[in-house]
């Protein structure tokens, strides 16, 4: 048990379609992440929660709205992607967005397809 | 901006052999901290070691090691007693002030039986 939970493992969608993903964690924790890991780039950060607030939203396209409706539960709405969005989506989570307490607990992610 | 730079795509290594991943990285912050995440084939992240930048000395987990040399602004891993349990991509990481994490770009790390 990771303690964070990621779902669904794997998803395929088309472009016009309308899906969620859904991160859950278990472990107390105040600040929650969404990561896009394409290969071989570096993992690219999001979007970060602490307490519910969004404090960190890094240039992402308007196709992508995250949702954290409590500290324990973290959404990221998905609609009319694009075929390079297709990747595997992380979540973290960590005790606090930044220094001692910002060490991460990953989930196993999602496997984002967009057809 | 601060960079997280893996020059190693791929390494390899003989079981119960020892191998090194490199990782440099560029900041001109002077308090921060530095990971050492690995992702097996699962998928999941698991921190392996971290430092923070204030300690002189290198931290140390198991078989697992760093090699922190802030001046030069590298952070290596070494792994000792190699296992195949070890196969995995190995990412370094950034963090210090704000909300952001840099990651490099990995490292795939074979352990050969």
């Amino acid at each position: 048990e990771t303690g964070v939970t990621q779902t669904p493992r794997h998803l395929v969608m088309g472009m016009t379609n309308k899906k969620s993903l859904k991160c859950e964690q278990h472990l107390g924790h105040n600040a929650m992440y969404w990561y896009k890991q394409s290969a071989k780039k570096p993992l690219e950060l999001m979007f970060v929660y602490s307490l519910e607030e969004r404090v960190e939203n890094n240039s992402v396209p308007s196709r992508f709205s995250p949702e954290c409706p409590n500290s324990s539960h973290l959404f990221l709405h998905l609609h009319t992607l694009q075929p390079e969005d297709s990747a595997l989506y992380l979540c973290a989570s960590s005790q606090g967005p930044s220094g001692a307490l910002s060490v991460h607990t990953f989930g196993s992610g999602t496997r984002l397809t967009v057809v | 901006a601060q960079t997280v730079t893996q020059s190693q795509p791929e390494m390899s290594v003989q079981e119960a052999e020892t191998v090194t991943l490199s990782c440099t990285y560029d900041t001109s912050e002077n308090n921060y901290y530095l990971f050492w995440y690995k992702q097996p084939p699962s998928r999941q992240m698991i921190l392996v070691i971290r430092q923070e930048a204030y300690k002189q000395q290198n931290a140390t987990e198991n078989r697992f090691s760093v090699n922190f040399q802030k001046a030069a602004k590298s952070f290596s891993l070494k792994i000792s007693d190699s296992q195949l349990g070890d196969t995995a991509m190995y990412f370094c990481a950034f963090h210090s002030t704000g909300n952001q994490f840099y990651f490099g770009t990995g490292t795939s790390l074979t352990v050969i039986p």
